[in-house]
This record gives C-alpha cells, structure tokens and sequence, in this order.
C-alpha cells in the first residue's frame, strides 16, 4: 500500500525566512510524485509533477526536489501569500484508476 | 476555462435525506474523480471513473454511488445521509493514461445533523 508522510504539520515563517517542506513515501514503483497548494476553503491547486529521483521542477519561490524515499518543497524568502497548506501525494504503478495517495499536508503560515 | 465546477457550495443535510453533488470539468479529461477531505484524514478517493462509461470504487465507497453522466459530468450521491458523511467533497479530473496531474474543484462542504 502506498503511504505519504509529510513533515512539519505546520511551520511558521517570517517573510524572507526560508525553509523546506519534507514529503517521504513508499510505493511500490512511483509513476508521478505531485505537489499541490491549499488554500483555505478551497481546493487544492497543482503545482509540481515529479517523475524520477533527482528531478528539480522551480516555481517563482517554490522548488521541488525528488529522491527515492522523499520529495522537498523549498520556500525560499517566503511572501505572506505563501501562506497555505502544501499537500503531497503520489502515484504508484499499481494504484487503481491513477489514484493519488495523499500525505496530511504542511501548514505554513509567513509572517510580515 | 472554467476548469472544474462543483454544485453546490455548502449544503446542511439531516440523517437520512438524499442528495446529489454536481460536478463537470471543461477541460476534455478522460478520468474523473470524488475525494473527500476530513481532519486528520487528508484527501480520500472515494470513487472514480477512468472513462466515461466506466465507474470504481475507491477507500471510502460505502453510503455513496456516482454517475459518469458523460465526458464532462460525475455526479455524487448520498442516498441516506449519515453525520459521518460530514466532510468536504472536492471532484478532480486528469488526462488517461497517467501520470497525468489532477485538478481540483473548489469543493462542496456539507453539514448532516
């Protein structure tokens, strides 16, 4: 079965101040490792796709990095509109109708 | 584009009464699918439909049923509404085959008393 841990539950920033986000999984084979960003009451937005370990995907201040027991989500020198939930999932070879296995998310609050 | 649409917002529900979540995607996808999100439980595939004509269960099926109305509609429903059915119900579709990335619907946030 495949699983998805993310680490810290919550984190919180000053602006500028940067971090990373941790997502460790198992799965038996990985065919996609996604990240999205939540924002309260609403659904979750897609940001990156991660195929293989040592892959790199960069967005404005975000950067995902891949090996084969976790994916980081960089932050750095973080707005207060990074501010959300990142979530992280993953899709094995073996997952039923291409599901996603999602992990609890992260928390990030920045602070001005 | 609209992307995906999900009616309606919130809805209140007392035990036992039936309802249907709407949702339809503009983006040509093949694959759709009903999650629900619950504190503490993170995001749960409750069913899904890799083509239209084609429907599967998911972790969380029980208490519900879904239609693949056609390629742009999946419908939810809860024919007898229990309070453990409080949640918050996101649809999503992807491109087939996978890896493809899914989007998400702004979600549907629902009360059973």
């Amino acid at each position: 079965e495949d699983q998805v841990t993310q680490s810290p539950e919550a984190l919180r920033l000053q602006e500028g101040e940067s971090s990373s986000l941790n997502c460790s999984y198992t799965v038996s084979g990985l065919r996609g490792l996604f990240w999205y960003r939540q924002d309260p009451g609403k659904g979750p937005e897609f940001l990156f796709t991660l195929y293989s370990a040592g892959e790199e995907k960069e967005k404005e201040r975000l950067k995902a990095t891949l090996t084969k027991k976790e994916s980081f989500l960089h932050i750095t020198a973080p707005k207060p509109e990074d501010s959300a939930t990142y979530l992280c999932a993953v899709q094995g070879i073996k997952a039923a109708g291409n599901k996603l296995t999602f992990g609890g998310g992260t928390r990030v609050l920045v602070k001005p | 584009n609209a992307g995906v649409t999900q009616t309606p917002k919130f809805q209140v529900l007392k035990t036992g009464q039936s309802m249907t979540l709407q949702c339809a995607q503009d983006m040509n996808h093949n694959s759709m699918y009903w999650y629900r999100q619950d504190p503490g439980m993170g995001l749960r595939l409750i069913y899904y439909s890799a083509s239209e004509g084609t429907t599967d269960k998911g972790e969380v099926p029980n208490g519900y049923n879904v239609s693949r109305l056609n390629k742009r509609e999946f419908s939810l429903r809860l024919e007898s509404a229990a309070p453990s059915q409080t949640s918050v119900y996101f649809c999503a579709s992807s491109e087939h085959p996978p890896p493809y990335e899914q989007y998400f619907g702004p979600g549907t946030r629902l009360t059973v008393t």
